[in-house]
């Protein structure tokens, strides 16, 4: 069965540096999303992708994260400057398309665990 | 901002019975629910989705209830396993035709004892 994929599965890091999270969505899904979760928190949505723009972004993901589609197969989050408030865990989720409700489930990756010292 | 909110940390059920997960709304414009499962350290697996315009959608042992006029939902699991020991997490969505977002409940743990 088809499945989103993410590395790295932990990432260490210090407060300032950049950090890029990868994920390989499902192939023949269209549109891709972030997500993260706080500990002990709720999932919260950070942005979707389509067509390579953002359709949608939430007031967390500012001027400090970026996403982009190098190719054909890759979609990664970009965290510019590393606060010690975006330790989380990220998840990434794909869909196939829109339209129909049932084609939009979006399906995740199993995270990223981000670690900000 | 507690759009959508899941009012039981936690739920204990013995082996064989029925396990009975709710969630409430309260964003009228929200029109497509999910119910995701997660076990510690990996993403949300989705379980079964129901749209507003439904008022049950079933799928084997697993069957979702929405009741529209009281923003609420339910996931009545059935008969419950060990296996389904896990965190369930509503979700909501308002709008097709667009990359919609998806707005999580607090997720409630769900112990299935033997």
């Amino acid at each position: 069965e088809p499945e989103v994929t993410q590395t790295p599965s932990h990432q260490v890091t210090q407060m300032g540096q950049e950090v890029i999270l990868r994920c390989v969505p499902i192939s023949n899904h269209l549109y891709f999303y972030w997500y993260r979760q706080i500990l002990g928190q709720k999932v919260e949505f950070l942005v979707s992708f389509y067509n390579n723009e953002i359709s949608e972004k939430s007031e967390i993901f500012d001027d400090q994260f970026s996403v982009e589609r190098p190719d054909g197969s890759n979609f990664t989050l970009k965290i510019r400057s590393t606060k010690l408030e975006d330790s989380a865990m990220y998840f990434c989720a794909s869909s196939q398309t829109s339209g129909d409700p049932i084609q939009e489930t979006q399906y995740f990756g199993p995270g990223t665990r981000l670690l900000v010292l | 901002d507690q759009q959508v909110k899941q009012n039981s940390p936690s739920l204990s059920v013995q082996e064989g019975r029925i396990s009975i997960l709710n969630c409430d709304y309260t964003n009228s414009m929200f029109d497509y629910f999910l119910w995701y499962k997660k076990y510690p350290a990996e993403g949300p697996t989705f379980l079964i989705s129901i749209s507003s315009i439904k008022d049950k959608n079933e799928d084997g042992r697993f069957t979702v209830f929405l009741n529209k006029s009281a923003k609420h939902l339910s996931l009545h699991i059935v008969p419950s396993q060990p296996g389904d020991s896990a965190v369930y997490f509503c979700a909501a969505s308002e709008g097709t035709g667009t990359a919609s977002k998806l707005t999580f409940g607090t997720g409630t743990r769900l112990q299935v004892t033997l």
